[in-house]
């Protein structure tokens, strides 16, 4: 079964870096993920897909501090500089034959 | 500039039916696959429901199969989601997003309209 494993929450100063992980299910390694943001009372924005050789292709208008990696199952989002507005709710997700899946969401808090 | 607008959300009683809509704008809507992703109150986000661009494939998930029916006008550059048979558990605002060409992705959301199912 498909199914994507995010922490529920993660913190990180102002200006600093963090990396949010999305982990796939067993057999499902070489899949592609993409992350999406969603900030506070507000709809969720695309930010970047991201294949299995750590290769990413970014939305439009997503700033460069915006960066994906990849090791095996694991999928990474780092955040760079982080700001105030960084502050939101992070969602990977995959997709199989006639199905979507998406994690359940990282919180991330900037202090 | 992708614009998709939803609508037609409320309160509806357990066993109810609604219609939402989403108005496209920006793209050229025949030519890309549309997806309907829901959030319940507090919660994650919920793929529901996917229209290839042409409407000849329809696929949805398990918790709504039977019960929700996704559709779309290209004339009127309109995604369209049926829903009969509703519980508490659909309750939750509901968005539909752009596909990403050659996956599924959603890359362009709308705003979402609220569904309330409660007696």
């Amino acid at each position: 079964q498909l199914v994507l494993t995010q922490s529920p929450s993660a913190s990180a100063s102002l200006g600093a870096s963090v990396k949010l992980t999305c982990t796939l299910s067993s057999g499902h390694s070489s899949y592609a993920i993409a992350w999406h943001q969603q900030q506070p009372e507000k709809g969720p924005r695309y930010l970047m897909k991201l294949n299995s050789d750590g290769s990413h292709s970014k939305g439009d208008g997503i700033p460069d501090r915006f960066s994906g990696s990849s090791s095996g199952a694991e999928r990474y989002l780092t955040i760079s500089s982080l700001q105030s507005e960084d502050e939101a709710d992070y969602y990977c997700q995959t997709w199989g034959t006639g199905t979507v899946v998406f994690g359940g969401g990282t919180k991330l808090t900037v202090l | 500039q992708v614009q998709l607008v939803e609508s037609g959300g409320g309160v509806v009683q357990p066993g109810g039916s609604l219609r939402l809509s989403c108005a496209a704008s920006g793209f050229t809507f025949s030519s890309y696959g549309m997806h309907w992703v829901r959030q319940a109150p507090g919660k994650g986000l919920e793929w529901v429901a996917f229209i290839r661009y042409d409407g000849s494939n329809k696929y949805y998930a398990d918790s709504v199969k039977g019960r929700f029916t996704i559709s779309r006008d290209n004339s009127k550059n309109t995604l369209y989601l049926q829903m009969n048979s509703l519980r508490a558990e659909d309750t939750a605002v509901y968005y539909c997003a752009k596909d990403t060409p050659s996956y599924s992705i959603p890359g362009h959301w709308g705003q979402g309209t609220l569904v309330t199912v409660s007696s």
